[in-house]
């Protein structure tokens, strides 16, 4: 099974807006309203900051939102911040209780 | 506080095995699976697997099926994962995370545990 399809980098300046896609397949994705997005930091542990698609766990800043379509889902960042600066992996249930994660997208702010 | 916090970097021989080690503290070991995750140094995440912290059960990546067993100690509340006939490929970070389906896919991720492979 194929990773996710996530663009390798995308950048923006402090106060703009980006998205960040994830394009999967009828099996994933499409299948299930069950992505999550997690934030990476250099040298940490993946934080979860969207779950089933489009809620935030306690804590995550309201910057952060995502949303989906078809077979794919988008993390969108609003307000960026220098803090933001981090690589984001998009993941999905993928049936049997399986799961998979996208390439990953590295955010320069 | 929620913790998982895992075993030490260890460092093996092409066709050795490994296991990894994931202490769990700070809720309900029963209620909550476990995922498997690694991230190969300066690559993404791969998921692993997945066990019940409820009765066990397992889900294994078909890319490592065969090669790889998870278990659950609820006594102790801990989650091991061993792998083996290793290849330099296997080298990574590995990561434990408190996984269920909703609510909590990754919601608490242990320190990593790095592995290395090599002759």
């Amino acid at each position: 099974q194929s990773a996710l399809t996530q663009p390798a980098s995308v950048s923006g300046s402090p106060g703009q807006s980006i998205t960040i896609s994830c394009t999967g397949t009828n099996n994933d994705i499409g299948s299930y309203n069950l992505v999550s997005w997690y934030q990476q930091h250099p040298g940490q542990a993946p934080k979860l900051i969207i779950h089933e698609g489009t809620k935030r766990p306690s804590g995550v800043s309201s910057r952060f939102s995502g949303s989906k379509s078809g077979n794919s889902a988008s993390l969108t960042i609003s307000g960026l911040q220098a803090e933001d600066e981090a690589d984001f992996y998009c993941c999905s249930f993928a049936g049997s209780n399986t799961w998979i994660f996208g390439g990953g997208t590295r955010l320069t702010v | 506080q929620v913790q998982l916090v895992q075993s030490g970097t260890e460092v093996k021989k092409p066709g050795a095995s490994m296991k990894v080690s994931c202490k769990t503290s700070g809720y309900p070991f029963d209620k909550y699976g476990l995922s498997w995750v690694r991230q190969v140094p300066g690559q993404g995440l791969e998921w692993l697997g997945w066990i019940s912290g409820y009765n066990g059960k397992t889900n294994y990546a078909q890319k490592i099926q065969g090669r790889v067993t998870m278990t659950a100690d609820s006594s102790t509340t801990t989650a091991y994962m061993e792998l083996r006939s290793l290849t330099s490929d296997d080298t990574a970070v590995y990561y434990c995370a408190r996984w269920n389906i909703v609510i909590s896919p990754g919601d608490v991720w242990g320190q990593g545990t790095l592995v290395i492979v090599s002759s």
